[in-house]
């Protein structure tokens, strides 16, 4: 029944190395988004995709590569993890046009050692 | 520059009692507004939504207004409980297919 959920809830590893988050939703929606929150828990836009394709690409590293395999899935890949990405990412989805509310997982909480 | 502001950023209610949460956002020119909520640890829970052509939207004990020319939204929530406690989140969509957030208010409702 779950409408967006993302995998692992929680993540610890260290520095440098590389892990992936993912992201699937069952509502049908079109657009599909990468948040994150940081510890002050300000959130702030990633990444949006829109059935498939990239429609917006925040001021973030090139560290962090989106992957959308089908419209239903958003997968957020970190090369060369940092301290400063530990944070919480959270997925959401929505239908595209401005007027619908967008739905959001649970989060994912990463941290780096 | 687009921002939203949500002040004050922690506020205390003794159990009961009717509250206001406020948002106040740069850029009138909006799509909607949205309502979330967010309990420790856990993902964002939508409230309400409010279209850009809208006052007000209600939902059992939460009302949403929407006042684009003041730049202002607020969150009424009546006879508060316990249960509300949470972190209450105002986010803006000004039309660019992105969600804009405050920073949200951290409600604690006093049995």
């Amino acid at each position: 029944d779950t409408a967006v959920s993302q995998t692992p809830k929680y993540l610890v590893t260290q520095m440098g190395n590389d892990k992936s988050i993912k992201c699937e939703q069952n509502l049908g929606h079109d657009t599909m988004y990468w948040y994150k929150q940081d510890s002050k828990k300000f959130l702030k836009i990633m990444f949006s995709y829109n059935n498939k394709e990239l429609i917006i690409n925040e001021t973030v590293p090139n560290r962090f590569s989106p992957k959308s395999p089908d419209k239903a899935h958003l997968n957020l890949h970190i090369n060369s993890l940092e301290l400063g990405d530990s944070a919480v990412y959270f997925c959401a989805s929505g239908t595209g046009p401005p007027n619908q509310p967008q739905h959001f997982g649970d989060g994912t909480r990463l941290s780096i050692l | 520059k687009q921002e939203v502001t949500q002040i004050p950023a922690a506020l205390s209610v003794p159990e009961g009692e009717n509250l206001v949460l406020n948002c106040s956002f740069t850029d009138s020119a909006i799509y909607n507004l949205q309502w979330f909520r967010q309990d420790p640890g856990k993902g964002l829970t939508s409230l309400l939504l409010i279209q850009s052509s809208q006052r007000e939207q209600t939902s059992g004990r939460l009302n949403a207004s929407l006042d684009k020319s003041s730049g202002r939204s607020t969150l009424y929530i009546a006879a508060s409980q316990p249960g509300d406690s949470a972190t209450y989140l105002c986010a803006v969509n000004f039309g660019n297919e992105k969600l804009t957030f405050g920073t949200g208010t951290r409600l604690t409702i006093i049995p």
